[in-house]
Parts: C-alpha cells; structure tokens; sequence
C-alpha cells in the first residue's frame, strides 16, 4: 500500500535548525516528484518546496529560501526538509507529498500524516 | 506568483443540499487545477486533478468542471462525512504551487 510516514519535528527555539523526514513505501520512490507543504496553526495550506524525482530540481517558496532545504536518498526511499534559522512564523504542520503522476507535474497524492515544528523559547 | 481565491470562505448547508465552491485563478492555468478536502487533525485528501478528473475511491457526488481560470467543485447531495474544508491547488506553475484560503463547509 502506497504510504509517506513521516518523523521529526517538536519543540525548538528561534534560530535553531531541525530535520524533517518522509519514508515512502508501496511505490517506486525514484519515479515521483516530491513535496513539503505547511499548515499554520488555524491557517490555510502553504507549499514549501519541491524535489525532482531524481533530485535535479528543487524549487522553494519565497518564505523558506535561503533557509530550508528539502533533499531526498532514492536509496533509502527517504525525503528530508533541513530546516535552519527557524522563526516563529515556522510554527506548523508539515506534510510531505507525492506528485500524482511519474516524472511530471501534477497534484499531489498521497499526503504524509503530518508532524507539527513549534518554534518558541 | 498565480492567486487563487476561493469562495465562499465558509459554507452553511444541510444533509442532502446540492453545493458548490468556486476557485478562481489570477491568471489563466488551463486546466491544472486539484480540489482537495481536509478533515481537522488529518491531511489532505485529493478529490479531483485536472479540473474533473475523479480520483479513484472518490463518490460520484464530487464533480469539478472549469478551465482557464474559473473552476467548480460541486457536491450534488450532501452526505455528513462531507463536512470539512476544501482547498483548491493551480500546479500550472510551480514556482510556486498554491492553493486557495479554503472553504469550510459545516452543517
């Protein structure tokens, strides 16, 4: 069965750095783009980033970059999210997920079961 | 960046209402548009990709239509695992993706 489950994430201060992670199973990791999106306390959904299926092409959003990095082993079916210089504004539910489709843009199915990142002193 | 700008931000309706929500693009996309739902505490689930096409397992209830840059997702009779929020998604370009503020449908 197709399934993202993810580890990581808790408690850190302003300025601190932390890993998120994402193992896939049920599919070839190796086809499919991948994704990070974040849901705020109350708030909408916001992409994060995404990495090409073969890790050639990361794209960030405006609100992370420079400071997140998302990277991924196809030998360990694993996405990561390094997290660094987090601020306040951090402070969500990050859910990593799968393109739809092989080696092309698309919606994203299936979704991770989330972890939440709590940045504060 | 595309906008994407849903409405109603929130949906009072009954068991058995036919219901619908609009996502409107700020430019055109074409037909690359995912309607997701979203249950409290859980992820997103995908509903619908490429403006209409109904993902496996979803009822036929659930039905997108649009293209360009105005788009539907219609509920023709209201179940009560139907209340939730509903997020629209343009993956047309992807730098970035982005998604509607989301609409709240509750009874």
């Amino acid at each position: 069965q197709v399934q993202l489950v993810q580890s990581g994430g808790g408690v850190v201060p302003p300025g601190r750095s932390l890993r998120l992670s994402c193992a896939a199973s049920g599919f070839t990791f190796s086809l499919y783009g991948m994704h990070w999106v974040r849901q705020a306390p109350g708030k909408g959904l916001e992409w994060v980033a995404v990495i090409w299926y073969d890790g050639s092409y990361k794209f960030y959003a405006d609100s992370v970059k420079g400071r997140f990095t998302i990277s991924r082993d196809n030998s360990k079916n694993t996405l990561y999210l390094h997290m660094n210089s987090l601020r306040a504004e951090d402070t969500a539910v990050y859910f990593c997920a799968r393109d739809r489709e092989v080696q092309t843009i698309s919606s994203f199915d299936p979704w991770g079961q989330g972890t939440l990142v709590t940045v504060a002193s | 960046d595309i906008q994407m700008t849903q409405s109603p931000s929130t949906l009072s309706a009954s068991v058995g209402d036919r219901v619908s929500i609009t996502c409107r693009a700020s430019q055109t996309i074409n037909i690359w548009l995912a309607w997701y739902q979203q249950k409290p505490g859980k992820a997103p689930k995908l509903l619908i990709s490429k403006a209409s096409s109904l993902e496996s397992g979803v009822p036929s209830r659930f039905s997108g239509s649009g293209s360009g840059t105005e788009f539907t997702l219609t509920i023709s009779s209201l179940q009560p695992d139907d209340f939730a929020t509903y997020y629209c998604q343009q993956y047309s370009s992807y730098t970035p993706y982005t998604f509607g503020q989301g609409t709240k449908l509750e009874i």
